[in-house]
């Protein structure tokens, strides 16, 4: 089962870099780390995704353990629209990525 | 660009009714999935296909059938709703399975 472990809540003050962090303890060498976000009453949102390297991209940074069991998303700098639920997803053995139950991140002003 | 559409947004159906929730997209995306969520819970993967013909269960799939005739649509069906499948239902597609996924907006199931 391929399952993540996110703490159920964060905050952050707005303007301050967030880093925000999953456990991945059963991945396998050939699955991809997914991050998405959930902004209220829409639907997920790609934020990033990688394999072994850190990676970068306008929205985020994630950077993922050498051994592969946990990775971080971080943010830059966070804004009020940064507030959602974060979820770090990975594919496991079967074609399909399960979402658990993410990470609140509270944005302060 | 379209990208991923969702019909109904809205739909109330009563115990024992059928219907069927429309997804459709524009990206040629092989892979294809549906997921509903609860309120205050994560997404649930109730079907998904790789492709044109196939395709297989999630974590979830009791009381939905599911086809993939083309590559474009994948619509879900209600055989006979329950209260228990009161949910928002998500559409989302990717290049391939382990890509990005582009969700559709929602579809909001009420069954009384």
């Amino acid at each position: 089962d391929a399952k993540t472990t996110q703490p159920n809540s964060m905050e952050s003050n707005e303007e301050e870099p967030v880093h925000l962090p999953c456990n991945h303890s059963t991945i396998s060498g050939t699955d991809y780390i997914h991050w998405y976000r959930q902004l209220p009453s829409q639907g997920p949102e790609y934020v990033i995704h990688g394999l072994t390297s850190n990676v970068n991209n306008r929205m985020a940074s994630l950077a993922i353990a050498e051994d592969r069991k946990s990775s971080t998303l971080i943010l830059h700098r966070a804004t009020l629209r940064d507030a959602a639920v974060y979820y770090c997803i990975f594919s496991g053995s079967a074609r399909q990525l399960t979402f658990g139950s993410g990470t609140q991140l509270t944005v302060l002003p | 660009n379209a990208g991923v559409t969702q019909t109904p947004k809205f739909q109330v159906l009563k115990t024992g009714q059928s219907m069927t929730l429309q997804c459709a997209q524009d990206m040629n995306h092989e892979y294809m999935s549906w997921y509903r969520q609860d309120p205050g819970m994560g997404l649930r993967l109730i079907h998904y296909s790789v492709g044109a013909g196939i395709t297989d269960q999630g974590e979830v799939p009791n009381g939905y059938n599911v086809s993939r005739s083309t590559t474009e649509d994948f619509p879900l069906r209600l055989l006979s709703a329950a209260p228990s499948q009161t949910s928002v239902y998500f559409c989302a597609s990717s290049y391939r399975w382990t890509g990005e996924l582009f969700f559709g907006e929602g579809s909001r199931l009420t069954v009384l």
